[in-house]
C-alpha cells in the first residue's frame, strides 16, 4: 500500500519523443508536486497543485505540462524530449500547501534521454 | 545560486557515536527548515523540522539546531546506527510559500 506511487520507475527514450510519468497518492492529501533531481543532485521544484489547481509553476520549459485529473493524481507529460531532460523525477504530496505539512515522496522515475 | 548549502558531501562515523550534519543558507527570508533522509532507489522521507521561532527541536535520536544569526542549522543523530546510513538533505522554505529549496545532500555512513 505505497503512499505515493509513480510509474514507470525507469524510462529510456530517444530525443524528440513525448513521454508521460504518472503519479498517484492514497494519503488523502490536497497538494501534489513534481520535483526534479538533476545530475548535480539538486532537488528542485517544478510544479505544485492544490486540489487540482496549479499553485507553483517554476521556470520550466513549456515542453513540460502537468495534468491533475483529480487531487489524488498528478501526471507529468514531456514533449520533444531533450538530452538535458535526463534526471530523476520525484512526485510528492502533502496534506496542504502550508509549510508544516511534510512532503511524502514517491520513489522517483529515472528518465534517460539518448 | 545555491541558497541552501551542504558543504560536506559525505560523513563517516562509528556506530554509537554522534553524527553531526551541517547546513548553511543564504536567504534570510527562509523561516522553516527540514531534514529529509534518502535511501538508494527510494524517495526522500521526512525526518524532522524546525521553524525560525525555535532554536532546537528534538525527536528521539534526532535533534535539529538552528542558529539564525549564522544562517546555519545542524542535525545531530545520537547514537548513530548502521540503519542511519543514507543521504541527508537539508531543505528550507518561507512559511507563507511552501516551496522547498534543497541542499545537495550529505552521504552518512555509519560503520558497525
Amino acid at each position: 500500500d505505497t503512499a505515493v506511487s509513480q510509474t514507470p520507475k525507469y524510462l529510456v527514450t530517444q530525443m524528440g519523443n513525448d513521454k508521460s510519468i504518472k503519479c498517484e497518492q492514497n494519503l488523502g492529501h490536497d497538494t501534489m508536486y513534481w520535483y526534479k533531481q538533476d545530475s548535480k543532485k539538486f532537488l528542485k521544484i517544478m510544479f505544485s497543485y492544490n486540489n487540482k489547481e496549479l499553485i507553483i509553476n517554476e521556470t520550466v520549459p513549456n515542453r513540460f505540462s502537468p495534468k491533475s485529473p483529480d487531487k489524488a493524481h498528478l501526471n507529468l507529460h514531456i514533449n520533444s524530449l531533450e538530452l538535458g531532460d535526463s534526471a530523476v523525477y520525484f512526485c510528492a504530496s502533502s496534506q496542504d500547501s502550508e509549510s508544516d505539512s511534510p512532503l511524502h515522496f514517491g520513489n522517483g522515475t529515472r528518465l534517460t534521454v539518448t | 545560486d545555491q541558497q541552501v548549502k551542504q558543504n560536506s558531501p559525505s560523513l563517516s562515523v562509528q556506530e554509537g557515536r554522534i553524527s553531526i550534519l551541517n547546513c548553511d543558507y543564504t536567504n534570510s527570508m527562509f523561516d522553516y527548515f527540514l531534514w529529509y533522509k534518502k535511501y538508494p532507489a527510494e524517495g526522500p522521507t521526512f525526518l524532522i523540522s524546525i521553524s525560525s521561532i525555535k532554536d532546537k527541536n528534538e525527536d528521539g535520536r534526532f535533534t535539529v539546531f538552528l542558529n539564525k544569526s549564522a544562517k546555519h542549522l545542524s542535525l545531530h543523530i545520537v547514537p548513530s546506527q548502521p540503519g542511519d546510513s543514507a543521504v541527508y538533505f537539508c531543505a528550507a522554505s518561507r512559511w507563507s510559500n511552501y516551496k522547498l529549496t534543497f541542499g545537495k545532500g550529505t552521504l552518512l555512513t555509519v560503520n558497525p
